[in-house]
């Protein structure tokens, strides 16, 4: 079946350490994205990828890197800069106005 | 500063009525506005989109409208079901690969 595919599903982590949050998708779609979700509040844009070897900082880059060496997966890594690293973890593909979402990672710090 | 509000509080409504979600904005020129669904743990599903020239869609049981003059998107669903109970997200496409999200509204369908 198409569809992205996000792991792990649950993910736990000391402070101070890195942690990368895996998305693979076979749905043939170029754009890629990264959203954060806490509760009480929206979405929010981590980063973007519009094309492969390419993506852009979102609205809460900070402590985070993630890279798109291949058109199917776009991982997200959670530095330790991040101060506040617990929350769901959103990925998803875009393709004519509609956001395809992975069904999340949930990260908590120890 | 842009914004994007949905009712903070649930929605409890009964089993056959209709459920009525508000989605305002301020700020945005919004290309398009969309609503999707989303149960716990779980990632969100796209529901409907509309575009800022359409005052009205239909999927189904469900309606969307969109007042570009009132800055406001209603969203019903008709006939509501036990199994529509789940977190209604807007969503405003702004342009540039963006799509700016609202907190969501929690709906309970009672039988």
């Amino acid at each position: 079946d198409g569809g992205i595919t996000q792991s792990p599903k649950y993910l736990f982590r000391k402070e101070g350490q890195n942690v990368t949050l895996s998305c693979e998708q076979n749905l043939n779609h170029d754009a890629m994205y990264w959203y954060r979700q806490d509760p009480g509040q929206g979405l929010r844009l981590i980063y973007y990828s519009q094309i492969v070897n390419d993506f852009q900082k979102g609205d809460i880059a900070e402590g985070y890197s993630v890279s798109r060496e291949k058109k199917e997966s776009f991982p997200l890594t959670v530095t330790s800069a991040q101060k506040n690293p617990t929350a769901f973890y959103l990925c998803a593909t875009h393709r004519q106005g509609e956001l395809f979402f992975g069904e999340g990672s949930r990260l908590t710090v120890l | 500063s842009q914004k994007i509000e949905q009712n903070s509080e649930a929605l409890n409504i009964q089993e056959g009525k209709t459920a009525t979600l508000t989605c305002n904005y301020t700020n945005y020129s919004p290309a398009y506005l969309q609503w999707y669904r989303q149960d716990p743990g779980r990632g969100p599903v796209f529901l409907l989109l509309i575009r800022e020239n359409e005052k009205e869609k239909r999927k189904e049981r469900l309606k969307v409208t969109f007042d570009t003059t009132l800055k406001q998107s209603l969203f019903h669903i008709t006939a509501s079901q036990p199994a529509d109970s789940a977190t209604y997200l807007c969503a405003l496409y702004t342009g540039g690969f963006k799509t700016i999200f609202g907190a969501g509204t929690r709906l309970f369908v009672k039988a």
